[in-house]
């Protein structure tokens, strides 16, 4: 059974700076991994997918790797704005039309 | 324009009545889903219908009766509600739901349901 886990919980750091935040899953038989954003009382944003024979896309300030062999993935922050508050949801897609969710990661970027 | 629309966004009613979130998406899509995002938070998928067939159904009380009537809409009718029932419940449709080749899910902006 596939379990994603995203690590911190939640994180807050000062505007401007640079940060990552990290999703493991416990099965590497995956089809794609895909990152979403969700604002407070709002629906999911997809911000990335990356296949699984990628290991990174990008997509302006952000950029998602994949690690299918060591269970890992990244989304890496750059020059963060207060606009990037929210919580960041890491899903792993495997067959069967499913997307197996991880608890998310709640970030505050403080001006 | 929006891709997926969910009605109604919020929803309070009282125990052991019936009630139905609607959802439609204007993407061509095959796939639909619904999940359910508790107060912890954690998203969980319900349900997914591919070409309205039903493909998932995630241990999901038979309270819980999902009903596509054609691929761009897939409603969600609940009977007798329960507290336990109080939650988002969320909407999303992609076009290749079997994963190959370039899946995006795209989520409705969810249904919050308050059952007192």
């Amino acid at each position: 059974k596939q379990e994603v886990t995203q690590i911190p919980a939640a994180l807050s750091v000062p505007e401007g700076e640079n940060l990552v935040l990290n999703c493991s899953f416990t099965d590497s038989a995956i089809y794609n991994l895909q990152w979403f954003r969700q604002d407070p009382g709002k629906g999911l944003t997809s911000l990335l997918l990356i296949q699984s024979s990628q290991r990174e896309q990008t997509s302006g300030r952000l950029n998602a790797s994949l690690d299918k062999s060591s269970g890992r993935s990244t989304l890496y922050i750059a020059a963060s704005q207060p606009g990037d508050s929210a919580t960041y949801l890491c899903s792993i897609i495997q067959g069967a039309q499913k997307l197996v969710f991880g608890q998310g990661t709640r970030l505050t970027i403080n001006p | 324009d929006t891709a997926v629309s969910q009605t109604p966004k919020y929803l309070v009613t009282q125990m052991g009545n019936d009630k139905s979130i609607k959802c439609e998406q204007n993407l061509g899509h095959d796939t639909m889903y619904w999940y359910k995002q508790d107060s912890k938070k954690f998203l969980k998928i319900m349900f997914s219908y591919n070409n309205k067939e039903l493909i998932i159904n995630e241990t999901v009380p038979n309270r819980f009766s999902p009903k596509s009537p054609d691929k761009a809409h897939l409603n969600l009718h609940i009977n007798s509600l329960e507290l336990g029932d109080s939650a988002v419940y969320f909407c999303a449709s992609s076009q290749d739901g079997w994963g190959f080749g370039g899946t995006e899910a795209f989520f409705g902006q969810g249904t919050r349901l308050t059952v007192v």
